[in-house]
């Protein structure tokens, strides 16, 4: 059964810092892993896929990476603003069952200061 | 192209009645997914469906819920006899028919049940 954790679940920065949001998953077996903001009482939206075959993804300010073998993903987000404030999930689509479930970690509650 | 669209945004519901909640796919897209967030706790599965067809339904409940895509209009979740415990968001998602490791799934605004 895939397990996801987040390390940190909080982070509160000042506006301007780089920053690493982390992932962890059990089950190797994955498609790819798709990371997500969701603000408060919405839905997700989608920032980046990386596909398992791939090392890392870029767009704008943000840059995924993925160590599938040993179950890992990293955000980075660079020069960090206000309005990335949110919570970000990182979720891994599994291989087994069907292939088309992802399972979510509990996420990074995120706060960029001004 | 409008994205994935939920309805209602809202439900209240007392003890006992039937919640359905409504998702339209974005164009295009015949898989759709419904996860449900329950408060301080993270998304879970619930069901995959294809149009007419439940994929994967491992994360569903035994009981009281079911959920179904039929061929014309929008995918249904249903619950029946609702107790305090299924207050939470669901949400729906739908990605193209494409698969493979490219495929992106959309998320809509999810609707937010709450039980009384």
């Amino acid at each position: 059964k895939q397990e996801v954790t987040q390390i940190p679940a909080a982070l509160s920065v000042p506006e301007g810092e780089n920053l690493v949001l982390n992932c962890s998953f059990t089950d190797s077996a994955i498609y790819n892993l798709q990371w997500f903001r969701q603000d408060p009482g919405k839905g997700l939206t989608s920032l980046l896929l990386i596909q398992s075959s791939q090392r890392e993804q870029t767009s704008g300010r943000l840059n995924a990476s993925l160590d599938k073998s040993s179950g890992r993903s990293t955000l980075y987000i660079a020069a960090s603003q206000p309005g990335d404030s949110a919570t970000y999930l990182c979720a891994p689509r599994e291989v087994t069952g069907g292939g088309n479930k992802l399972t979510f970690g509990t996420g990074t509650q995120l706060k960029v200061e001004l | 192209n409008a994205g994935v669209m939920q309805n209602p945004r809202h439900l209240v519901r007392r003890r006992g009645q039937e919640a359905r909640l409504r998702c339209s796919p974005m164009k295009g897209h015949s898989h759709v997914y419904w996860y449900r967030q329950l408060p301080e706790e993270g998304l879970k599965f619930m069901v995959y469906l294809q149009k007419e067809n439940i994929i994967d339904e491992s994360g569903m409940p035994k009981e009281r819920f079911s959920a179904e895509f039929p061929k014309e209009g929008p995918s249904i979740l249903r619950i029946q006899q609702v107790v305090r415990g299924d207050s939470a968001a669901y949400f729906c998602a739908s990605s193209p028919p494409s698969g493979g490791a490219t495929e992106t799934q959309y998320f809509g605004p999810g609707t937010r049940l709450l039980v009384l």
